[in-house]
């Protein structure tokens, strides 16, 4: 499985819109990406995941660029409840095995 | 509630101790898994079933025993507990691939 890079932490201001990048310059044809996150002490939480083209959800927005070779994704009006380390993950659709990196720690503040 | 669950979510036990972690889910998913995390939060996969069938073991030592009695349960036994065992396991399942997978709330072992 392709790997992904993440910065280690971010901040967002509650209310505004929060913006983690995920850069996976190796991703093959079949490989999906997959965004989840985990809340401080609970077990991760499925966002969204996508191919090639933008996917939106109740939870969050992701957009793929064009090559493919990185993924942004947005949440568009954090709250302090967004607090959590986000987790982006590039899948091959046919391993079915999610290996976590080490995610990007997101702060939101008031 | 439609979940994954599993119990007990604490566990303090002795070196050397054998213990059992209960995973349950009804969202009638065929794949089912257990992650550790470690001090460090580092999320490994160490099993996964399919319909009762171990489809991944990630090089986890002998005293990890997965037992699946069906598809909904998933149930991790571990041998002669050692201090690094210390850690959060938790369980997910899934419908497969492609598929998003749904974790449970952790189950915190700690060795003493």
């Amino acid at each position: 499985d392709a790997k992904t890079t993440q910065p280690p932490s971010m901040d967002c201001a509650e209310g505004r819109a929060a913006n983690l990048p995920c850069n996976h310059s190796t991703i093959s044809g079949n490989e999906y990406v997959y965004w989840y996150r985990q809340i401080h002490s609970q077990g991760p939480q499925y966002i969204i995941h996508g191919l090639k083209n933008n996917e939106t959800n109740e939870m969050a927005s992701l957009i793929i660029t064009e090559d493919r070779k990185s993924s942004t994704l947005i949440l568009p009006h954090a709250t302090l409840r967004d607090t959590a380390v986000y987790y982006c993950i590039v899948l091959s659709y046919n391993t079915d095995k999610l290996i976590f990196g080490t995610g990007t720690r997101l702060q939101v503040f008031p | 509630d439609t979940a994954v669950s599993q119990t007990p979510k604490y566990l303090v036990t002795q070196m050397g101790n054998d213990k059992s972690i209960k995973c349950e889910q009804n969202l009638g998913h065929d794949t089912m898994y257990w992650y550790k995390q470690d001090s460090k939060k580092f999320l490994k996969i160490m099993f996964s079933y399919n319909n009762k069938e171990l489809i991944i073991n990630e090089t986890v030592p002998n005293r990890f025993s997965p037992k699946s009695p069906d598809k909904a349960h998933l149930n991790l036994h571990i041998n002669s507990l050692e201090l690094g065992d210390s850690a959060v396991y938790f369980c997910a399942s899934s419908l497969g691939t492609g598929h998003g997978y749904t974790f449970g709330s952790g189950t915190r072992l700690t060795v003493v």
